[in-house]
């Protein structure tokens, strides 16, 4: 199975606030990766695509990238609506399996 | 507007049976596939099944391979998840999901049912 490890587990910013999260894949899944955001008490919600598109009605302060296995997920300006868990997804083979998660707090 | 509606979660006991519902609507459902992930009590989310269009094909990880089974009746756009043999690590919220083919995405997600196994 392909393991998928998050960082940070949790993380607490500032408004306005520049915030990256990272995905590193145990192996090589190409650009077969999605984040989910998941609001505290709500469902998760697909964010990005592909790697780096955007899903329906996200904000462009989101943004993903790729470096090899390593992927990331930035908020350019931390907006109180976008506190929550974040999950990152690998789409290349089944089973298909999620990061731990990334905790986002406001500082 | 897509919308999923999970239905029947409870409490049951250990080594029972208990069968999810999803009812679906706002878009064609025979058309998509879906799927079910669920979420313990503050951990993370386990992919937990996957069907295809016409429910001919199916898809578990070994964590629940043999004991829960994935179905779908397109007639009344509600997709479905026998689990058996349950046991105390079963005990989560699950969320029935579209799922996108072949780029394997989770698009959409319904609200979940919570399972909680226990004697």
């Amino acid at each position: 199975d392909i393991q998928m490890t998050q960082s940070p587990a949790s993380l607490s910013a500032s408004l306005e606030e520049i915030v990256t999260i990272t995905c590193q894949a145990s192996q090589d899944i190409g650009n077969w990766l999605a984040w989910y955001q998941q609001k505290p008490g709500k469902s998760p919600q697909l964010l990005i695509y592909g790697a780096t598109s955007l899903a329906d009605g996200v904000p462009s302060r989101f943004s993903g990238s790729r470096s090899g296995t390593q992927y990331s997920l930035k908020i350019s300006r931390l907006q109180v609506e976008d506190i929550g868990i974040y999950y990152c997804q690998q789409a290349s083979s089944a089973p298909w399996t999620f990061g731990g998660g990334t905790k986002l707090e406001l500082k | 507007e897509v919308q999923l509606v999970e239905s029947g979660g409870g409490l049951v006991q250990p080594g029972r049976s208990l069968k999810l519902s999803c009812a679906a609507s706002g878009f064609t459902f025979s058309n998509y596939y879906m799927a079910w992930v669920r979420q313990a009590p503050k951990k993370g989310l386990e992919w937990v099944a996957t069907i295809s269009t016409s429910g001919s094909r199916t898809y578990y990880p070994d964590s629940v391979k043999g004991r829960f089974t994935i179905s779908r009746d397109n007639a009344k756009s509600s997709l479905y998840l026998q689990m058996n043999s349950l046991k105390s690590e079963d005990t989560a919220t699950y969320y029935c999901a579209r799922f996108l083919w072949p780029t394997s995405w989770f698009a959409y997600w319904g609200q979940g049912t919570l399972v909680t196994v226990s004697s």
